[in-house]
């Protein structure tokens, strides 16, 4: 069974820095892409950035480019993202998302989510 | 940026009854687009992919129509557990993917 569980999240002050992890489990981590996407309370989803199985490729929203860092341990089955620099408009549940892969193509779409962790930005 | 909408915000539908729910897209996706359902403190749950395809274990009454701009998610007959937000997604102008705000459907 997929699984993918967040962790990491809290109150931190405008300006601050918070470091999301994402455990990954029953399935190959390291032949697919992953993804973080966001909603802020009561409102819809947002993407936010994604990188590719080895690496590679690496692309980000520009309300958080220069921000914020994705990266991967595929030794460890994890997926985490360095946020910096947060401001009040970051605050929202942070979703791990496993992009859609089935014989060989990949597409730009969420089979698989953890359940999310809070980040809350504010004085 | 490719902008999503989605219409109507609300839609209230008894159960048993068929659900509608419209999303269209600012310029062209061609057929890359997906649905997904988000209930209460869940995570969303992908239902169709490629505008009409249902994902694994997505039962029957769920189907999804449209290309190019316009696109439908039809529910045939809605039970309890449908009762939820609905987001679309285009994918064709990757990574600059772009979700539409949302259809919350409710107990009428």
């Amino acid at each position: 069974e997929v699984q993918l569980v967040e962790s990491g999240g809290g109150l931190v002050k405008p300006g601050g820095s918070l470091r999301l992890s994402c455990a990954a489990s029953g399935f190959t981590f390291s032949s697919y892409s992953m993804n973080w996407v966001r909603q802020a309370p009561g409102k819809g989803l947002e993407w936010v950035s994604s990188i590719s199985s080895s690496s590679s490729y690496i692309y980000y929203a520009d309300s958080v480019k220069g921000r914020f860092t994705i990266s991967r341990d595929n030794a460890k089955n994890s997926l985490y993202l360095q946020m910096n620099s947060l401001r009040a408009e970051d605050t929202a549940v942070y979703y791990c998302a496993r992009k859609y892969c089935s014989g060989g193509s990949c597409y730009f779409f969420f089979d698989y989510w953890g359940q999310g962790t809070l980040v809350t930005v504010s004085s | 940026e490719i902008v999503m909408t989605q219409s109507p915000a609300t839609l209230s539908v008894s159960p048993g009854e068929r659900a509608t729910l419209s999303c269209r897209a600012s310029q062209s996706v061609s057929s890359n687009l997906a649905w997904y359902q988000q209930k209460p403190g869940q995570a969303p749950r992908l239902l169709i992919y490629g505008a009409s395809t249902r994902a694994t274990g997505i039962p029957a009454r769920f189907s999804g129509s449209g290309s190019g701009t316009e696109f439908t998610l039809t529910i045939s007959s809605l039970q309890s557990e449908d009762f939820a937000v609905y987001y679309c997604q285009q994918y064709n102008n990757w990574p600059r993917i772009t979700f539409g705000p949302g259809t919350k459907v409710d107990i009428k």
